[in-house]
């Protein structure tokens, strides 16, 4: 069984540096790709993008100027910084994993990131 | 890219059938089979139930199926239960390498 635990700082001012961190247990780090997905408040989600084991990342174009992923294969875990966020970034903040094609098979249980001053 | 269009509501009562719509174009859902649906309970975070337009995961039940034609894809659910009342998403792949999803359908067991 696969789990996500994901964790961050859950209150950022305008212009700051949203930080979020995944572990892995469970499963095949190697293999799968690393992901976020956000869900505003109106409750939409949108994908902000992936990265493999290997470190090659994929990236919503939207958001791929203010986005940087990493990954530590020796901790199992994935990160995800997003700069100079601003009140429309206040969101829950979801890592995922997807094996490929294009589907999202494990999911962590979200973080709520607001962004206010 | 706008988001795949979803009704924002869909109902039924226990034991009958239920279709959702999601409605892309060519360049994400008509373009490739890679469309996926999820089911979300409220504060909780979604769940994979259907990938490849119409493969369902190991422990999903066989009343959930999924379809596409052309730029459109639907999720069908039969013999509705009290628990299939959740909110549902769906995703696709888009032509600049990303995924897209749906704005969301509430569903209601009536």
């Amino acid at each position: 069984q696969v789990q996500l635990q994901q964790w961050g700082a859950g209150l950022l001012k305008p212009s700051g540096t949203l930080s979020l961190t995944c572990s892995v247990y469970g499963g095949s780090f190697s293999g799968n790709f690393w992901g976020w997905i956000r869900q505003s408040p109106g409750k939409r989600l949108e994908w902000i993008g992936d990265i493999s084991h290997s470190g090659s990342a994929n990236c919503n174009p939207s958001l791929k100027s203010r986005v940087t992923m990493s990954v530590d294969t020796s901790k199992k875990q994935f990160s995800l910084k997003l700069r100079s966020v601003t009140a429309a970034d206040t969101a829950v903040y979801y890592c995922a994993r997807s094996p490929g094609y294009w589907k999202i098979d494990y999911w962590g249980r979200g973080s709520l990131v607001t962004v206010s001053s | 890219q706008s988001a795949l269009t979803q009704p924002p509501s869909a109902s039924g009562s226990p034991g009958q059938s239920v279709t959702i719509s999601c409605t892309g174009t060519s360049s994400d859902i008509g373009g490739y089979n890679f469309v996926s649906w999820y089911q979300q309970y409220p504060g909780k975070a979604p769940k994979l139930m259907i990938y490849e337009v119409d493969k369902r995961p190991s422990g999903v039940p066989d009343r959930f199926s999924g379809s596409k034609s052309g730029n459109t894809a639907s999720l069908t659910v039969s013999g509705l239960q009290a628990e299939d009342e959740a909110e549902y998403y769906c995703s696709s792949c888009t032509g600049s390498n990303s995924y897209i999803f749906g704005g969301g359908t509430k569903l209601t067991v009536l």
